[in-house]
């Protein structure tokens, strides 16, 4: 068990919906990073935050968006679905920081499987 | 531009024999450089990691990596593979932008 909490762990919905995933890092860590694993696409990073801030965006659709909360939990919001969003979304966090940089070393949630119909 | 490159997709080898799985990277400066392994429904875990210093690094589950600044590569080697290490491998690199990148990953399978 990583510590990382992340729900649901199963979504099936239908093109246009929207949906909330969310994630709870592990006690005392700032930073949250989401991934979406897919089979042809590997594991791309979403976008990061560190203590409520967003600090880094990656391939993150503009239908995609992430906030980070007070309490650190963090939701990933994925609105106007299409089929070729279903993934594994993962949502990973981290304490360890060197000269302001995250040292990389993640505890990863079992993820959430959207399946879009 | 930034990048992770797992060369491999697949790998097959047989139980007991030896494994190298390849990473190379493209930035430019000296990377945090580490190995994650996913087994089947699970998410990432960190199998070892290299920030500074002794270029051979050794990690969890008899797993070992060497940094090679000229190669920009950061190769992962076990001398013996057990059935239980077929799983999923993904090489990532700490980028300046505080973003974290991962390699595609590469199939390990595992032949008895």
């Amino acid at each position: 068990d990583s510590g990382v909490t992340q729900t649901p762990k199963h979504l099936i919905t239908a093109t246009g919906q929207r949906v909330t995933l969310r994630c709870s890092p592990r006690s005392g860590d700032l930073s949250v990073y989401w991934y979406q694993q897919s089979l042809d696409q590997g594991l791309q990073f979403l976008i990061h935050y560190y203590n409520g801030e967003e600090r880094a965006k990656g391939n993150i659709l503009e239908r995609f968006s992430a906030q980070q909360f007070p309490d650190l939990h963090s939701e990933l919001n994925l609105s106007s679905l299409e089929l070729g969003d279903s993934a594994l979304y993962f949502c990973a966090s981290s304490t360890s920081r060197d000269r302001g940089l995250d040292t990389g070393e993640l505890f990863f949630g079992e993820g959430s499987r959207l399946t879009v119909l | 531009a930034q990048s992770v490159t797992q060369p491999d997709i697949h790998i097959t080898v047989s139980e007991g024999a030896s494994l190298e799985l390849r990473c190379n990277y493209s930035y430019g400066a000296t990377p945090y450089l580490f190995w994650y392994v996913q087994s089947p429904g699970q998410g990432l875990q960190l199998l070892l990691k290299y920030f500074s210093g002794d270029t051979l690094v050794q990690g969890i589950k008899g797993f070992e990596a060497e940094f090679k600044r000229s190669q920009s590569s950061f190769n992962l080697r076990k001398p013996s593979v057990h059935w239980s290490d077929a799983a999923e491998y993904f090489c990532a690199v700490v980028m300046g932008d505080d973003k974290i990148i991962f390699g595609k990953g590469t199939r390990l399978h595992i032949l008895p």
